[in-house]
């Protein structure tokens, strides 16, 4: 079975400081796809990243950064400098590379971040 | 970019109404998606569609119907609405081949069943 945990419900932090959001998962797949997305106050899930099982690279982009080790089962998200836009619901999500695609979502992690 | 439009951002219906969430995408996606979202429990499949006119059963389907008359359109339909279906629905669309790209979502409905 596919599942996918993220432990931490809230974190709240001041603005400026980094904040990292972590992702658990299991699946019996040995290939896979991983996402984050965003929920803003607004409502909408916007797409950050994708990562396939195949490659285990970090990836940065401006203040965000994702961190994927096979090893741990892990795909944990990092805010740096964070301010108060990133306040949101993250979700973390993982799909097969086969079948019907369906996500399987984490819980959500909801930041907070304060000025 | 990708369009997901959902009809109503509020909605407040009451117990035993039949009631529609309309979605529309303008991708031309195969694929379209309900979501359901409550706090604690994030994101679960209500039913999904991969082409006009078909559909299959997500993780929560008890209590809903859909249909797919149009490739974009995929509408949600609470038979009759009961007090626990009060959440936010989402939709999604998803065009991709190998599952390697993102779904696509709309703004949300928030359902108030009274």
């Amino acid at each position: 079975a596919q599942k996918v945990t993220q432990a931490q419900t809230e974190i709240s932090v001041v603005e400026k400081e980094d904040v990292t959001l972590d992702c658990v998962y299991e699946t019996r797949d040995t290939t896979y796809y991983l996402f984050w997305y965003k929920q803003p106050p607004s409502g909408e899930l916007v797409f950050l990243i994708r990562r396939n099982s195949f490659d285990e690279q970090n990836e940065i982009s401006g203040r965000y950064s994702w961190n994927f080790q096979k090893s741990t089962s892990s795909f944990n998200f990092t805010i740096t400098a964070s301010q108060v836009v990133d306040s949101a619901v993250y979700f973390c999500a993982l799909s097969r590379t086969s079948g019907t695609y369906k996500y399987i979502f984490g819980t959500g992690t909801r930041l907070k971040v304060l000025a | 970019d990708v369009k997901v439009t959902q009809s109503s951002r509020y909605l407040v219906k009451r117990t035993g109404e039949k009631v529609f969430l309309e979605c529309v995408q303008d991708m031309d996606h195969e694929n379209m998606f309900w979501y359901r979202q409550d706090p604690g429990l994030g994101l679960r499949l209500i039913y999904f569609s991969y082409d006009v006119k078909m559909k299959e059963k997500g993780d929560i389907p008890e209590g809903y119907s859909v249909s797919r008359e149009k490739k974009e359109r995929f509408s949600l339909i609470l038979e009759s609405a009961s007090t626990n279906q009060t959440s936010m629905y989402l939709c999604a669309s998803w065009g991709g081949q190998g599952g390697n790209q993102p779904q696509h979502f709309g703004d949300g409905t928030r359902l108030s069943i009274l």
